[in-house]
């Protein structure tokens, strides 16, 4: 049963800290996708890539955000210094290139203290 | 400024009854629409999409209605049954560019 896999599920830090997420898509997707979901603002897409290139990164804030994929396996979304404002849900998606019907995971729910 | 839609936070449909879910959006660029399902602690799934060459797309007891003028798309579920209970997410993009996503609609069956 073919999934996207996120880590951890739940992270609770303090402001200051660095966070890191990880993401393990859809064996043979090329496309994969970072997505932050508040309840104000729905999904935002944060950054996308395909074969492992940053194709787009323009929603998140480059100060403290960066996305990498060191390889086909794994994605990254690391967050340096945490802040509160950074508390959401955060979820990997991967695909075919497409960027429709994409295949979730089952996100990181991450709170700034 | 939000380009899609879903004013309605929360819908209440009994069982059995038809849900209508409304998206409106801004951007008059956008050729293609999604509507992706979402139950708590879950990411989303897809659900079904439809085209701008199309105004009607249906999936057994998924039909979505674009109406282009207007700039709506609607989601209609019947009959609407328990295990439809989750928020519902409206989603454009144009020429296969990012996908902008909508608040999102909770839809809640009762029995």
């Amino acid at each position: 049963d073919a999934r996207v896999t996120q880590t951890p599920r739940d992270k609770v830090t303090e402001m200051g800290q660095e966070v890191t997420m990880r993401c393990q898509p859809i064996l043979g997707h090329n496309t994969v996708f970072w997505y932050r979901q508040t309840m104000m603002q729905g999904l935002e897409l944060l950054a996308y890539f395909r074969n492992r290139a940053p194709l787009d990164d323009s929603g998140m804030p480059k100060d403290r955000f960066s996305a990498e994929m060191p390889d086909a396996t794994l994605a990254t979304l690391k967050i340096q210094p945490s802040e509160p404002r950074d508390s959401a849900v955060y979820f990997c998606a991967s695909g075919f290139g497409s960027l429709t019907e994409a295949f979730f995971g089952q996100g990181t729910r991450l709170t700034v203290v | 400024d939000q380009q899609v839609k879903q004013n309605s936070p929360s819908l209440s449909v009994q069982e059995g009854r038809i849900s209508i879910l409304n998206c409106d959006y801004t951007n008059s660029m956008f050729d293609y629409f999604l509507w992706y399902k979402k139950y708590p602690a879950e990411g989303p799934t897809f659900l079904i999409s439809i085209s701008s060459i199309k105004d009607k797309n249906e999936d057994g007891r998924f039909t979505v209605f674009l109406n282009k003028s207007a700039k709506h798309l609607s989601l209609h579920i019947v009959p609407s049954q328990p295990g439809d209970s989750a928020v519902y997410f409206c989603a454009a993009s144009a020429s296969n560019y990012q996908l902008i996503w909508g608040a999102g609609t909770k839809l809640i069956i009762k029995p």
